[in-house]
């Protein structure tokens, strides 16, 4: 089945500064990447996706890439801010009628103003 | 709009009790897919309800089982409660099946103590 590795585990910024986070993955067949922040006591919230027929999205500080042919997707952030501070989920949806999420084990990001 | 609604929002229990938890999706949303969270696996698929029938089932023993109502409401029940289910259990909605054109989104959870 699926499985997802992410890293780095824990990682710790300059506020200002940019943040990447890289995750693969082992089934070709998956399609579907979403990215998920989660705060203290709350739980995830969907931040961006990005599907297998795309290599790159952007929402404002927040961008996504994907090279399917490596198997691997990023989660980039610019201009991190203290707010920014949480631990963020790299997930994967195996396709066809399997439409669960695979999760990675979560890189907690700590902003320092 | 409301998000995913999960209720109780804390729940404390001992060895061999059963326990339901509750979930009310997204207003129009159809799907409700039920996850368990804990600090040494993370987030793990339970199962997917869409149309109030279970679609997909992750690897979870027969403890653990859901239903969902015809407002799209969900419950997740477990029986013969073990302390390593103490957990933290979300609840994911999306419009149709979930999958690659159907986002999932998560209410707050439901942490489950077992004494």
């Amino acid at each position: 089945g699926e499985n997802v590795e992410q890293h780095p585990s824990t990682l710790s910024v300059q506020e200002g500064d940019s943040a990447v986070i890289k995750c693969t993955y082992s089934d070709s067949a998956s399609n579907y990447f979403p990215w998920y922040k989660q705060e203290l006591g709350k739980g995830p919230q969907l931040i961006i996706d990005i599907r297998s027929n795309v290599g790159e999205k952007k929402d404002q500080r927040i961008a996504v890439t994907l090279n399917k042919t490596a198997k691997h997707f990023s989660l980039h952030i610019t201009e991190t801010q203290p707010e920014d501070s949480a631990v963020y989920f790299c997930a994967a949806s195996p396709g066809g009628s399997q439409g669960n999420l695979i999760f990675g084990k979560g890189t907690k990001l700590s902003v320092k103003p | 709009k409301a998000g995913v609604t999960q209720t109780p929002r804390y729940l404390i229990k001992t060895r061999g009790q059963q326990v339901t938890l509750s979930c009310s999706p997204i207003s129009g949303h159809r799907s409700v897919s039920w996850y368990q969270q804990t600090p040494g696996q993370g987030l793990q698929f339970l199962f997917e309800y869409f149309s109030e029938t279970q679609r997909n089932k992750g690897n979870f023993p027969g403890r653990f089982s859901g239903r969902q109502f015809s407002n799209s409401r969900s419950e997740m029940n477990v029986s013969t409660l073990e302390l390593g289910d103490s957990a933290l259990y979300l609840c994911a909605s999306s419009p149709g099946r979930a999958g690659s054109d159907q986002p999932q989104h998560f209410g707050d959870g439901t942490r489950l103590s077992i004494l």
